[in-house]
């Protein structure tokens, strides 16, 4: 069965220090998106994504965060300058299409710590 | 803003006591709402999308309904390996991000 994945699973930075989020979506999928679940928070919508653009962002998507499609199978997320309070679980989802009654099927996450 | 709620936060039962878990939502124009399960440290698994009210959809021991408000997810008979946070999420409006609740924790014991 397809699945999305994420690399890396675990990611320990320094404060300041610039990071690399990745993800393959579905093979066949079109849209791809951001979450993000502090620890004993909900999950947060971050960022959509398709055709190489930003379709939708949400306010906790600054201007230290961006997203990339660098080819055909991979998704990026960067966070520029890592603060403390951007410790958190980040999980990449995909679905075929990005009507809002498509079901979006999430990676198993980067927990990401910042130090 | 759209606004999902789920309760109880907690609940333990005993294997084979069937309950329910809650999810109310305040939503401007609900396209979908979203059932996930999550186990400590992974990501959410799509377990079913509801779209319009009277809806119900049913796998395995687990059977979703929805109305206007609010979602129930029913749980029959469960087993211990059913233990794990379930995530209530809606997309609204003309968008197509998630909004989620902050879950039910549900630990079945033998």
């Amino acid at each position: 069965e397809p699945e999305v994945t994420q690399t890396p699973s675990h990611q320990v930075t320094q404060m300041g220090q610039e990071v690399i989020l990745r993800c393959v979506p579905i093979s066949n999928h079109l849209y791809f998106y951001w979450y993000r679940q502090i620890l004993g928070q909900k999950v947060e919508f971050l960022v959509s994504f398709y055709n190489n653009e930003i379709s939708e962002k949400s306010e906790i998507f600054d201007d230290q965060f961006s997203v990339e499609r660098p080819d055909g199978s991979n998704f990026t997320l960067k966070i520029r300058s890592t603060k403390l309070e951007d410790s958190a679980m980040y999980f990449c989802a995909s679905s075929d299409r990005g009507r809002s009654t498509d079901t979006q099927y999430f990676g198993p996450g980067t927990r990401l710590t910042v130090l | 803003e759209d606004q999902v709620t789920q309760s109880p936060e907690a609940l333990r039962l005993q294997e084979g006591e069937s309950s329910s878990l809650n999810c109310s939502y305040t939503v401007s124009g609900l396209r979908g709402l979203f059932w996930y399960r999550q186990d400590p440290g992974k990501g959410p698994e799509f377990l079913f999308t509801l779209y319009s009210a009277g809806e119900e959809k049913e796998k395995e021991r687990l059977k979703a309904t929805l109305t206007k408000k609010e979602s129930f997810l029913h749980i029959t008979a469960p087993k211990p390996e059913d233990s794990a946070t379930y995530l209530c999420a809606v997309s609204a409006g003309g968008g197509n991000k998630l909004t989620f609740g902050t879950g039910t924790q549900l630990k079945v014991e033998l």
